[in-house]
């Protein structure tokens, strides 16, 4: 069955990084587009990032701009996001989730996610 | 951006009534939408997509219309397991957005 656990939460002053990490298992990892979806506490639902299948493709949602770095390792199937220069309004349950398809726009929705990991930006 | 608005904020509903939520787009989406559940403290979960295909293992309680941007999910009979958040998106232009939910709680 599939699989998605992330880590690398934490609290973390503003100005700080951390590195989100995601593995995957029970499906073809580098057959399908991941993302990164966020939800402050109490709040809703908002899509941060996605990665192509072989990693050459990425978009940012604007509010993360700059200031994240998605990157995946097929080899490893492994995921990571490196969140710099926190600032309060990042904190929130950072989700990983499986694009539904192999292709566009199959795989701009999600169809797996894993339990999250609490990134907490606070001074 | 496309802007996803959903409807009611709350809905309060007795196990076994019909549910029916609205999400409204602020430009056409196509059928590019899909449905998410979120129960308290899981993650969401995928209930349909592509406006009206369910996911898998989703039961056909669940349905889907709409197109453009106008759309509804409806849960034909509330069991105690379908209380909770229930969340839009739509995946036809960058960048993906969702609406702001609709939480589905016992009457």
């Amino acid at each position: 069955q599939v699989q998605l656990v992330e880590s690398g939460g934490g609290v973390v002053q503003p100005g700080r990084s951390l590195r989100l990490t995601c593995a995957a298992s029970g499906f073809t990892f580098s057959n399908y587009a991941m993302h990164w979806v966020r939800q402050a506490p109490g709040k809703g639902l908002e899509w941060v990032a996605v990665i192509s299948y072989d990693g050459r493709n990425k978009y940012y949602a604007d509010s993360v701009k700059g200031r994240f770095t998605f990157s995946r390792d097929n080899s490893q199937n492994m995921l990571s996001l490196q969140v710099n220069n926190l600032r309060p309004e990042d904190t929130a349950v950072y989700y990983c989730a499986k694009g539904r398809g192999s292709s566009s726009p199959g795989n701009l929705l999600f169809d797996y996610w894993g339990q999250g990991t609490l990134v907490t930006v606070s001074s | 951006e496309i802007v996803m608005t959903q409807s009611p904020a709350t809905l309060s509903v007795s196990p076994g009534e019909r549910a029916t939520l609205s999400c409204r787009a602020s430009q056409s989406v196509s059928t590019n939408l899909a449905w998410y559940q979120q129960r308290p403290g899981q993650a969401p979960r995928l209930l349909i997509y592509d406006t009206s295909t369910r996911a898998s293992g989703i039961p056909a309680t669940f349905s889907g219309s709409g197109s453009g941007t106008e759309f509804t999910l409806t849960i034909s009979s509330l069991q105690s397991e379908d209380f909770g958040v229930y969340y839009c998106q739509q995946y036809d232009k960058w960048p993906l957005t969702f609406g702001g939910g609709t939480k589905v709680e016992i009457k």
